[in-house]
């Protein structure tokens, strides 16, 4: 059964600061990999979708990368602004997926 | 706009009552989705449906139960066997095909008076 673990559980930076996220997975088998994000009593936006045969997938100052050799996918954020807080949750699979625990990410002024 | 409509927002529940939730979406998806989050924990998926009239067990069904009457309707049945229904509930649809994200409504919220 596929296992998705994201670490670290909470990050702070400061304005501007690059940072990435990490998510890995059990089974090197995963479908599809993607990054949402979800605001406080919210529910999930789809940032990125990286698809199997994909290793990276960029969207303006995001980029995701999958590596299934080693389990694993990054995102990362270039010049982080205040407003990219909340959290980022990793998602594997194809139709059904299975979620990481997130990342709470703060960024601040 | 198209997009996921689920209600109510908030939602109390009273011992031994079934409760339903509400998920609606307009955006023409064949695929729909129930999950429940708790706090510290990622989602977990309680039911899906690929089709109408069609739907199967995710990973935590036990103490709910769901239908697909219409491509654009499926409601979620909290029963009175769920012991721990107080979570957060998000509804998601998809066009069904793998390399297409999941889209997600705003949630609704469970509590037990």
């Amino acid at each position: 059964k596929q296992e998705v673990t994201q670490i670290p559980a909470a990050l702070s930076v400061p304005e501007g600061e690059n940072l990435v996220l990490n998510c890995s997975f059990t089974d090197s088998a995963i479908y599809n990999l993607q990054w949402f994000r979800q605001d406080p009593g919210k529910g999930l936006t789809s940032l990125l979708l990286i698809q199997s045969s994909q290793r990276e997938q960029t969207s303006g100052r995001l980029n995701a990368s999958l590596d299934k050799s080693s389990g694993r996918s990054t995102l990362y954020i270039a010049a982080s602004q205040p407003g990219d807080s909340a959290t980022y949750l990793c998602a594997g699979g194809g139709n059904k997926l299975t979620f990481g625990t997130g990342t709470q990410l703060k960024v601040e002024l | 706009d198209g997009g996921i409509t689920q209600s109510p927002k908030y939602l109390f529940r009273k011992e031994g009552q079934n409760v339903t939730l509400s998920c609606e979406q307009n955006l023409n998806h064949d695929a729909m989705y129930w999950y429940r989050q708790d706090p510290g924990q990622g989602l977990r998926l309680i039911y899906y449906s690929q089709i109408v009239n069609d739907f199967q067990k995710g990973d935590i069904a036990e103490g709910y139960s769901v239908s697909r009457e219409k491509k654009e309707s499926f409601p979620l049945t909290v029963t009175s066997a769920q012991k721990n229904p107080t979570a957060f509930y998000l509804c998601a649809s998809g066009p069904g095909v793998s390399n297409q994200p999941q889209h997600f409504g705003d949630g609704t919220r469970l509590s037990i008076l």
